[in-house]
């Protein structure tokens, strides 16, 4: 079965610094794969995804991440954090012939001043 | 902004209560979801839904839970009796369309404490 793995449930920023959010997957067939953020009190927002094509996949707020194949990752990062990116981060994948996500654990991230 | 509304946003009962979460999904979406997330755990996929009937499910979705869509704007899950292992915040999603540019637009959760 396929599966998310999320290193660091919690990760701890300053402000400007840079954002790295790891996630692996483990398929023999690459899936399709996605980034949700979650705010308190809110939702599942999705901040970006890969589904084919060119490998370096920009999202909202500034955030981008990137398809390794060799590697069987996808990475999130931010050059420069904001206070407003606090959230839980949740990386997923779609795999093909199926129509459910296969979450992650989620990544806190705090950003201090 | 179009968006996933759910209701209660959060709904405590005894154990083998009926409980019956509700959503209603953006209008012009076709495919519906539910996901759930024990504290502390993964959010976990429960089922999907599309033209009135289940598409696929998980191995949590078992006899206990059901899904309908009475009246063409709300998505239910129903729990016949819950049990302890069912508190969970329950997530509800809709698609406009599947496929991989399919996004899904999820609710904000509604949090079922069972005691």
């Amino acid at each position: 079965a396929q599966s998310v793995t999320q290193l660091g449930s919690h990760v701890s920023v300053s402000e400007g610094a840079l954002v790295l959010l790891r996630c692996n997957y483990s398929s023999s067939v690459p899936p399709y794969l996605f980034w949700y953020v979650q705010y308190p009190n809110q939702g599942l927002q999705l901040l970006l995804k890969y589904t084919t094509g060119a490998t370096l996949v920009k999202g909202i707020n500034g955030f981008e991440a990137e398809f390794k194949k060799s590697e069987t990752s996808f990475h999130l990062t931010k050059p420069s954090a904001h206070m407003s990116d606090a959230a839980e981060y949740f990386c997923a994948v779609r795999p093909y012939n199926t129509d459910k996500l296969i979450f992650g654990t989620g990544t806190r991230l705090q950003v201090f001043p | 902004e179009p968006e996933v509304t759910q209701t209660p946003s959060h709904q405590v009962t005894q154990m083998g209560q009926e409980v019956i979460l509700r959503c209603v999904p953006i209008s012009n979406h076709l495919y519906f979801y539910w996901y759930r997330q024990i504290l502390g755990q993964k959010v976990e996929f429960l089922v999907s839904f599309y033209n009135n009937e289940i598409s696929e499910k998980s191995e949590i979705f078992d006899d206990q839970f059901s899904v309908e869509r009475p009246d063409g704007s709300n998505f239910t899950l129903k729990i016949r009796s819950t049990k302890l292992e069912d508190s969970a915040m329950y997530f509800c999603a809709s698609s406009d369309r599947q496929g991989d540019t399919g996004e899904l637009f999820f609710g904000e959760g509604s949090r079922l404490t069972v005691l």
